[in-house]
């Protein structure tokens, strides 16, 4: 089955550093989404992004948080100023429109990059 | 608003038994409904789905869940679980007329099965 593919695994950084987030969404996929699961707590949703612009976007996603698509393969979130409370897993999923007549009913999730902000 | 509860935090059980893990939804239009699974160092992966049509699903590794909608919920099933069913088990709703624009998860099961 194809897959979603996350860089690096693991990144850590300091306080106050940038740090750029890498994601190859399935080919074929159109909806692309990053999430994240802070140790012990939910997974919550950051950002949606479709036709190369945010289609909706949580609280978290505050002006430190952007995303990028900048090739045909690539999607990329990036924290401008790392905090303490930055540090978590992050997921990045695509989605497929098209699948099972119904919108984006099943994310397909990448296995996370875990981010430590010391 | 949609929302999430997920009943249990912790959900140990010996090998062979059967589980439910509980999940209670909150939304004012219909919903799509999914079980995903993490198991540990890795990502999530799906594990049954409801869209419409019968309320008994069944997914992979012998999990089967029952949308009720009068209850508003999906709980997540297993006659009889394996060592390796030990993972974080999450309920989660989306609007499929914003469809996976936002997935909204619970806070997650963990799952613990000992032998």
């Amino acid at each position: 089955e194809p897959e979603v593919t996350q860089t690096p695994s693991h990144q850590v950084t300091q306080m106050g550093q940038e740090v750029i987030l890498r994601c190859v969404p399935i080919s074929n996929h159109l909806y692309f989404y990053w999430y994240r699961q802070i140790l012990g707590q939910k997974v919550e949703f950051l950002v949606s992004f479709y036709n190369n612009e945010i289609s909706e976007k949580s609280e978290i996603f505050d002006d430190q948080f952007s995303v990028e698509r900048p090739d045909g393969s690539n999607f990329t979130l990036k924290i401008r100023s790392t905090k303490l409370e930055d540090s978590a897993m992050y997921f990045c999923a695509s989605s497929d429109p098209f699948q099972d007549h119904a919108t984006n009913e099943k994310l397909f999730f990448g296995s996370g990059t875990q981010l430590s902000v010391l | 608003a949609q929302s999430v509860t997920q009943l249990d935090s912790q959900v140990p059980v010996f090998e062979e038994a059967p589980v439910e893990l509980r999940c209670n939804y909150s939304s004012s239009v219909s919903v799509y409904l999914f079980w995903y699974v993490q198991y540990p160092n890795q990502g999530l992966q799906l594990l049954l789905k409801y869209l419409s049509g019968s309320t008994l699903v069944k997914g992979i590794n012998g999990f089967e869940a029952e949308f009720n909608k009068s209850q508003t919920s999906f709980h997540l099933r297993k006659p009889s679980v394996h060592i390796s069913d030990t993972a974080e088990y999450f309920c989660a709703v989306s609007d499929p007329y914003t469809g996976g624009f936002k997935t909204i998860f619970g806070a997650g099961t963990r799952l613990f099965v000992k032998a």
